[in-house]
């Protein structure tokens, strides 16, 4: 079946440690996004990547990176990590077609905790 | 700004009808989602509305008013694995998604 992974599923880091984490699709999909999903909240959209042009949020944090080396993988680096990065990241693909919507595809995202 | 809200939370009884709404203030409209998640998981798809009116998907229906940024998803026949969030978005740009924060639903035996 045709879907979006995340890995891993819980990521546990220390305080200031930088951490990796990772997202795939088989869906062929032209965007990808990471979102952050804290407990109780809206997710919260930090970057997309239409193809290979990347977009940050204005407020994303600059501790956020994120790398798209090809169509199907997409990482988000986040560099120290503080306590209140502790959340659910999410990453979703969706096609663009002009002005045709496409639902959002999710994976079933990666909890972080920080120590 | 960017604005969605839904109530916090509802309780329903197995079998019964529920409507959660949504109100929205957005700087664009592209069209408006409704997603289920599951605690711990991923936002599924539920169904999407882009013109006015009453888009029906099997036990779920959902509905919009452009002009008063109103939205509701009504779902029938409840069963207890409808217990979840369900969250109402908003394509405000061409790859810009807004959420609220969500509805978490209760549904009791």
């Amino acid at each position: 079946d045709a879907m979006v992974i995340q890995n891993p599923r819980y990521q546990v880091t220390q305080f200031g440690k930088p951490v990796t984490l990772s997202c795939s699709q088989t869906l062929n999909h032209n965007v990808m996004y990471w979102y952050q999903q804290k407990s109780s909240q809206a997710p919260k959209l930090l970057f997309h990547y239409y193809d290979k042009d990347f977009n940050n949020e204005a407020d994303t944090p600059d501790n956020f990176q994120s790398r798209r080396p090809n169509t199907s993988f997409c990482f988000l680096d986040i560099r120290s990590p503080g306590l209140g990065d502790a959340a659910m990241y999410l990453c979703a693909t969706s096609r663009v077609r002009d002005r045709s919507n496409q639902p959002q595809h999710f994976g079933d995202g990666t909890r972080l905790s920080i120590l | 700004g960017q604005n969605i809200d839904q109530p916090t939370e509802m309780t329903a009884t197995e079998g019964a009808i529920v409507q959660i709404n949504c109100t929205y203030q957005t700087s664009g409209f592209n069209g408006l989602f409704w997603y289920q998640q599951h605690a711990g998981e991923a936002p599924t798809f539920l169904s999407y509305n882009v013109l006015d009116g009453l888009e029906e998907k099997g036990r779920f229906s959902s509905f919009l008013s452009r002009s008063k940024g109103y939205s509701y998803l009504l779902l029938k026949e409840l069963q207890m694995k409808d217990s979840a969030s369900y969250l109402c978005a908003v394509r405000a740009g061409t790859y810009k998604y807004i959420f609220g924060t969500g509805t978490r639903l209760k549904v009791l035996a």
